[in-house]
């Protein structure tokens, strides 16, 4: 099975940087990958898909890049709603699907 | 409107069997390409992935929890049926199903099942 490796596991940042999470497949899932926003005592919400897709009403400031077994989510300025934990997640046709360990945005 | 809804038991002693259903509206899981998925996340912890059923049938588990593990589909009821066997405490956990459509689209609010004797 296909194991994802998400880096850092803590982030703290301010209002206005710019934000980037890693996340790294054990194999090639060439573009099968989302990324989800999860607030404490919610579900996750979807925010990328294929990669670098933005899901309808998720603001511009988020962006997706990446293929193959590298990935990136870049928030490009940390807006006060942005802090949360990030999850990346593979979907490759074949074989299961697998998360990502978790990148938990603080206040710096 | 697309809405999914995780039900069950909050509270299940160890060694015995989860049922949890997932009701769902405003998508048919007879629809190409469409699937529904079971998710969990322990207190605290990351979120894993169970067990996925697409529109044809078709049936994926996470190879960790493969053996314990039943996913089913009523499409007439609009329903996905997850069962987990032998209960632990380790696998207390907020259980979510979530509409597959590309990725997880869609999650239900979740449900807390506690494992305690």
């Amino acid at each position: 099975d296909i194991q994802m490796t998400q880096s850092p596991s803590t982030l703290s940042a301010s209002v206005g940087d710019r934000v980037t999470i890693t996340c790294r497949a054990s194999q090639s899932i060439s573009s099968w990958l989302a990324w989800y926003q999860q607030k404490p005592g919610k579900a996750p919400k979807l925010l990328i898909y294929k990669a670098s897709s933005l899901e309808s009403g998720v603001p511009s400031r988020f962006s997706g890049s990446g293929s193959g077994t590298e990935f990136t989510l870049t928030i490009s300025s940390l807006q006060p709603d942005d802090f949360a934990t990030y999850y990346c997640q593979q979907y490759a046709p074949v074989g299961g699907l697998t998360f990502g360990g978790g990148t938990k945005v603080e206040i710096k | 409107q697309i809405t999914l809804k995780e039900s069950g038991p909050t509270l299940v002693k160890p060694t015995q069997t989860l049922t949890l259903t997932c009701t769902f509206s405003g998508f048919s899981l007879s629809t190409s390409g469409v699937g529904v998925g079971w998710i969990r996340q322990p207190p605290g912890k990351a979120l894993e992935w169970l067990a996925l059923i697409y529109w044809d049938d078709d049936k994926r588990y996470s190879p960790s929890l493969k053996s314990r593990l039943t996913i089913t589909k009523d499409t007439s009821k609009n329903q996905v049926v997850l069962t987990m066997t032998n209960m632990d405490p380790v696998d207390t956990a907020t259980y979510y199903c979530a509409l597959l459509a590309g990725a997880f689209d869609i999650w239900g609010q979740g449900t807390m099942v506690t494992v305690s004797s």
